[in-house]
């Protein structure tokens, strides 16, 4: 089975510039979430997105925005860059079950390897 | 509110010695917890996870974790560490239904001869 693979692996921006950071799910999967992990930290939790749907945000502003595709593949994008956004981003994978937003299931995420945006 | 807290920022240990990464963590309900390994330039990988019922768990490449609950910890263990261990180490915490893990800011380990 095939992984999680994100694009692009490293990219440079400027601040005010927007950027859009791409992800594949592992196969099998249906739920996609993004982190943002900036140096020396651990990952924060940015939003996570089920059947095309926003389905939880962390507390990030709404400059930061994503979508679902129908093959659960899954994008970032973040508008109007600022310095601060300079960051590892780490797109997971899981899996759900169950019918809309009630479901349960063990929440196990594979990881990406991430897309490191630095702005300048 | 959820927090993990890992109180080494950085661990050096010589190689063939023995391994304790401690983690700490605040949460209202039941929780899952999870220790990741992510080497340089790399995502993260799971070692391992609790979910309920035995407190020991053991995982991939020799680790293994101990859920203590009246301590709220869940630390990290190896008996003996090979230099390929040399990574960071992120224990998080979260909750049934996918709920977002809630990650703490990692221990760097280090491996020495």
């Amino acid at each position: 089975e095939t992984g999680v693979t994100q694009s692009p692996t490293h990219l440079i921006k400027t601040r005010g510039q927007q950027v859009t950071l791409r992800c594949s799910s592992q196969s099998g999967h249906n739920t996609v979430s993004w982190y943002q992990q900036a140096l020396g930290q651990g990952p924060q939790f940015i939003f996570q997105y089920y059947r095309e749907e926003e389905n939880g945000r962390g507390n990030f502003p709404p400059r930061f925005s994503g979508l679902q595709f129908p093959n659960y593949s899954s994008e970032l994008n973040v508008n109007a860059l600022e310095l601060d956004d300079s960051a590892l981003y780490l797109c997971a994978s899981s899996s759900k079950s169950g019918a809309g937003r009630a479901v349960t299931g063990a929440n196990v995420l594979t990881f990406g390897a991430g897309s490191r945006l630095t702005v300048l | 509110a959820q927090s993990v807290t890992q109180p080494d920022i950085h661990i050096t240990v010589s190689e063939g010695a023995s391994l304790e990464l401690r983690c700490n963590y605040s949460y209202g309900a039941t929780p899952y917890l999870f220790w990741y390994v992510q080497s340089p330039g790399q995502g993260l990988q799971l070692l391992l996870k609790y979910f309920s019922g035995d407190t020991l768990v053991q995982g991939i490449k020799g680790f293994e974790a101990e859920f203590k609950r009246s301590q709220s910890s869940f630390n990290l263990r190896k008996p003996s560490v090979h230099w390929s261990d040399a990574a960071e180490y992120f224990c998080a915490v979260g909750a049934r239904g996918n709920t977002p893990l809630v990650f703490g800011k990692g221990t760097r380990l280090s491996v020495i001869a």
